[in-house]
């Protein structure tokens, strides 16, 4: 089945700086990329996505860029501000079901900003 | 956005009784939701799939005899933990599909 690795598990940036996370994914046929933001003790909120047809994705400070050969995907965050502080996700839907198929999550990381 | 609520959002029982959560999306219909389970600074392991009017498809590793659910209409799923014990205690969480997924805002359970 599906594996979604991700690294790092934590990141800690200056404010204003960018932050990186990366994730690999195993199931070729899979077709479609969230990511999440999760508060402490709150649901998971999506922040963007990408689908396999497309190499990246921009929405406003944050990015994804996804390789499709190399099967893995990356979340770009610019100009970080504490409030970007959470638990990011990676995730996957094996099987190529689209964008309502189960989720497969990475490890998460960590992201600290400091002021 | 898809609203899906949960209840309750935290439940302390004692060990050996059974506990059930509901699932409930409010303003669309979900022939599928998802369970997931969440132990602290952990990632979101899948338990199971949960499928309007069919049996749910359990992830392996996860007993379902244990964690039953139904999904008896659009608009609701349940998970029921049978006969709890410590080691259930974690964050479980449920989504359900429309244009994407919505997820639930999660129930913290703790086995005492």
């Amino acid at each position: 089945g599906e594996n979604v690795e991700q690294h790092p598990s934590t990141l800690s940036v200056q404010e204003g700086d960018s932050a990186v996370i990366k994730c690999t994914y195993s199931d070729s046929a899979s077709n479609y990329f969230p990511w999440y933001k999760q508060e402490l003790g709150k649901r998971p909120q999506l922040i963007i996505d990408i689908r396999s047809n497309v190499g990246e994705k921009k929405d406003q400070r944050i990015a994804v860029t996804l390789n499709k050969t190399a099967k893995h995907f990356s979340l770009h965050i610019t100009e970080t501000q504490p409030e970007d502080s959470a638990v990011y996700f990676c995730a996957a839907i094996p099987g190529g079901s689209g964008n309502t198929g189960k989720l497969i999550f990475g490890q998460g990381t960590t992201l600290q900003v400091k002021p | 956005g898809a609203v899906v609520s949960q209840h309750p959002s935290r439940v302390i029982c004692k060990s050996g009784t059974s506990v059930k959560i509901e699932c409930r999306s409010l303003d669309f219909q979900a022939t599928t939701m998802f369970w997931y389970r969440q132990f602290p600074k952990q990632s979101l392991m899948l338990m199971a799939t949960s499928n309007e009017g069919s049996k749910a498809t359990y992830e392996q590793g996860v007993e379902k005899d244990k964690f039953l659910i139904n999904h008896a209409s659009l608009t609701l799923s349940t998970l029921t933990v049978t006969s709890a014990h410590p080691e259930d205690s974690s964050f479980y969480i449920c989504s359900a599909s429309a244009d994407t997924q919505y997820f639930g805002p999660g129930t913290r359970l703790t086995v005492l």
